[in-house]
């Protein structure tokens, strides 16, 4: 039983570069959510989907963007990295909006 | 919108001392509230959770919270900690109507053998 599968783990980037962070889960869960934690800062909404086609922004989005194209996935994009986005990232689903979150293991993305 | 204090940064406790550790959220309406522990180099994992009912909720591994609605509070206790219990914690919020769930800064927990 997978649960909730990031990929990458790790990434360092170049400022300007872009890449996708991949989130997999495989608990037929409608909700889908992209967090950012920072030291001191908690965990902060990036994006998040209520189901398959839909995305919202969250507390923090600028700079990133996502997709839903299938209800297991959720793909996080940065365009043009920023130091400022050097983070650890955590992807979670849920069954509903008000169920507990299952969160992936997360992905270290450095940028310089 | 909807928003959660954790008083405490930092949090440095002997074995077998009590723990409690405190929540604030502003939310004008009804509320899940929840309590998640990160243990070092881990992901989130769910303590405790409340959704109605009786207002003292307990969770795994001997943690319990209590929710007072007039106080807009939602404090999680252990009698006794121990050595293993050392992580971050983290109090969220989830209103009635919102589809996001709100994290506090978390409190970092260390318990010193």
């Amino acid at each position: 039983n997978a649960g909730v599968t990031q990929t990458p783990k790790f990434r360092v980037l170049k400022t300007g570069q872009s890449m996708t962070l991949l989130c997999a889960q495989d608990m037929n869960h409608e909700y889908m959510y992209w967090y950012r934690q920072d030291p001191g800062m908690g965990l902060r909404l990036i994006h998040y989907s209520v189901g398959e086609g839909t995305t919202a922004k969250g507390e923090v989005p600028d700079g990133y963007n996502v997709s839903r194209l299938k209800k297991q996935n959720f793909l996080l994009g940065l365009e043009s990295a920023a130091p400022s986005q050097t983070s650890v990232y955590f992807c979670a689903s849920s069954g509903t909006g008000n169920s507990p979150l299952h969160f992936g293991n997360g992905t270290r993305l450095t940028v310089t | 919108a909807q928003s959660v204090s954790q008083h405490n940064h930092h949090v440095i406790l002997s074995e077998a001392a009590s723990l409690e550790l405190g929540c604030n959220y502003s939310y004008g309406g009804t509320v899940n509230l929840f309590w998640y522990v990160q243990y070092p180099g881990q992901h989130l994992q769910l303590l405790l959770k409340y959704f109605s009912g009786d207002p003292l909720v307990k969770g795994i591994k001997g943690f319990e919270a209590e929710f007072i609605k007039s106080k807009f509070s939602f404090n999680l206790r252990k009698p006794s900690v121990q050595w293993s219990d050392t992580a971050e914690y983290f109090c969220a919020v989830f209103g009635a109507g919102s589809y996001q769930l709100t994290f506090g800064k978390g409190t970092k927990l260390s318990v010193i053998p």
